[in-house]
């Protein structure tokens, strides 16, 4: 079993939608969760970190929950430049951040 | 700009040959850690660099090395390349360092084709 998974998708969505994804981890160790994005032959950049109380940026929203071990990212409002994969990304607090495969998102006029 | 610099960019290697990969860390960060990206999947930890000491290994034989030097840049060697090294090398800075936890800025890769 994968430590972080994520459906790989794609989602394809038409602009201004709600798209949400989500992941799951398997170690229960895991301190520190987060949501990068990477582009298309690009690096990963991060999109924000995610807190059990919820956090908000924006037009984007993650949850946690520690007891389902469980992330969910929510982008409302969909843009065209929002098109890009979503890695979900867990961390045990010693700086070795591990990766979900990552959900592709489309998002189209 | 995330000031994490990475060389070359692009590298063809035959099976069996050796490489080196470079990382220039962001300014003020002494923690450096390595990814191996395969096409369609998300980045490995190879292993982490903290000053200049390795702190951290991922599930990656021997024959995956590295090093980091006073000034925190980094070097990734492969030596003995296979068909499935073929990969996205991902370089990521931070000034965490052991037991904590803080962003960590990547560089824009190194893609490696064996061939």
């Amino acid at each position: 079993r994968k430590e972080v998974e994520q459906d790989p998708g794609p989602f394809n969505v038409p602009e201004g939608a709600t798209v949400a994804f989500n992941c799951t981890y398997s170690n229960s160790a895991s301190q520190s969760f987060f949501w990068y994005r990477q582009d298309c032959r690009k690096e990963p950049k991060l999109l924000m970190s995610v807190y059990s109380s919820g956090n908000e940026d924006g037009r984007f929203t993650a949850q946690l929950n520690r007891a389902s071990q469980y992330i969910s990212l929510l982008i409302r409002d969909s843009k065209l430049s929002d098109s890009a994969t979503y890695l979900c990304v867990v961390s045990t607090g010693f700086q070795k951040l591990v990766f979900g495969t990552g959900t592709r998102l489309l998002v189209s006029p | 700009e995330t000031g994490v610099t990475q060389s070359p960019t692009h590298l063809i290697k035959t099976r069996g040959q050796q490489v080196t990969l470079r990382c220039s860390s962001q300014s003020g960060h002494n923690t450096v850690s390595w990814y191996q990206q395969a096409l369609g999947q998300g980045p490995q930890f190879i292993f982490q660099y903290y000053r200049e000491e390795e702190n951290g290994r991922g599930n990656f034989p021997p024959r995956f090395s590295g090093l980091q030097f006073p000034n925190y840049s980094s070097e990734l060697n492969v030596n003995a390349l296979e068909l499935d090294d073929s990969a996205l090398y991902l370089c990521a800075s931070s000034s965490g360092g052991a037991g904590r936890n803080t962003e960590a800025f990547f560089g824009q890769g190194t893609r490696l084709t064996v061939v």
